[in-house]
């Protein structure tokens, strides 16, 4: 049974350029969680989606950035016109449809740098 | 206040010491408490969970919750230099995305 995946692993963009990170949950799993993670900080929570709906955006910036989970395919969080500030390395996680306990799992994580 | 707070370490032990690392936190609806353990440049791993106060063993770890306290902790008995990592506690409650400490870096000297 595959774990969660996501790619490409190591992503590197030009400031303006647009970044489009891919996450494929664990099987069974229709939640998906995006996190990101600066260097020598926790993992911040971003959005939170389940197939073809959006239930927690909270965290996610209002501008540039944008998450979807299609009713086939993966999860993607897209960044357009990066900043250097975009760099940081991003989690993806998923879980089983909710009951209660929310026992995330994580995939390797994206590390995108921007030049 | 930040809502889940972990002293970032390092913390430096001998192999086969008892470590002890901990967490507070601030929101009285958290219910569930995870530990996760991210070996650098990887992903978090979920080493365990525990749901309201208790504690729950699994093998050389054992996790500890005090809700009256908001205090959470986990304890790692038989400490390997394997067990090197960050590790990262979590909280959340019902149907809730969790919110994460920054994590607390443990080196295990053999």
């Amino acid at each position: 049974n595959a774990g969660v995946m996501q790619n490409p692993r190591h992503l590197v963009r030009r400031r303006g350029q647009e970044a489009r990170l891919r996450c494929s949950p664990m099987k069974g799993h229709s939640h998906v969680y995006w996190y990101r993670q600066l260097p020598e900080e926790g993992l911040k929570f971003m959005v939170y989606l389940q197939k073809e709906n959006i239930i927690d955006e909270s965290g996610m910036p209002k501008e540039r950035f944008s998450a979807e989970f299609p009713k086939e395919g993966p999860s993607i969080l897209r960044i357009q016109q990066v900043v250097r500030g975009d760099s940081a390395a991003y989690f993806c996680a998923s879980s089983l449809p909710a009951s209660g306990i929310n026992e995330q799992f994580f995939g390797p994580g994206t590390r995108l740098t921007v030049l | 206040q930040k809502e889940v707070e972990q002293d970032p370490g390092p913390l430096s032990v001998p192999e086969g010491a008892i470590v002890s690392l901990n967490c507070t936190y601030s929101n009285s609806a958290f219910q569930y408490f995870m530990w996760y353990r991210q070996y650098s440049r990887k992903g978090p791993e979920l080493l365990m969970y525990t749901y309201s106060s208790g504690n729950k063993e699994d093998g050389r770890f054992t996790a500890q919750v005090d809700k009256s306290s908001k205090y959470i902790s986990l304890f790692i008995r038989d400490s390997q230099p394997s067990d090197s990592a960050t590790y990262l506690c979590a909280s959340g409650g019902s149907y809730s995305t969790l919110t994460f400490g920054k994590g607390t870096m443990l080196l295990v000297s053999p």
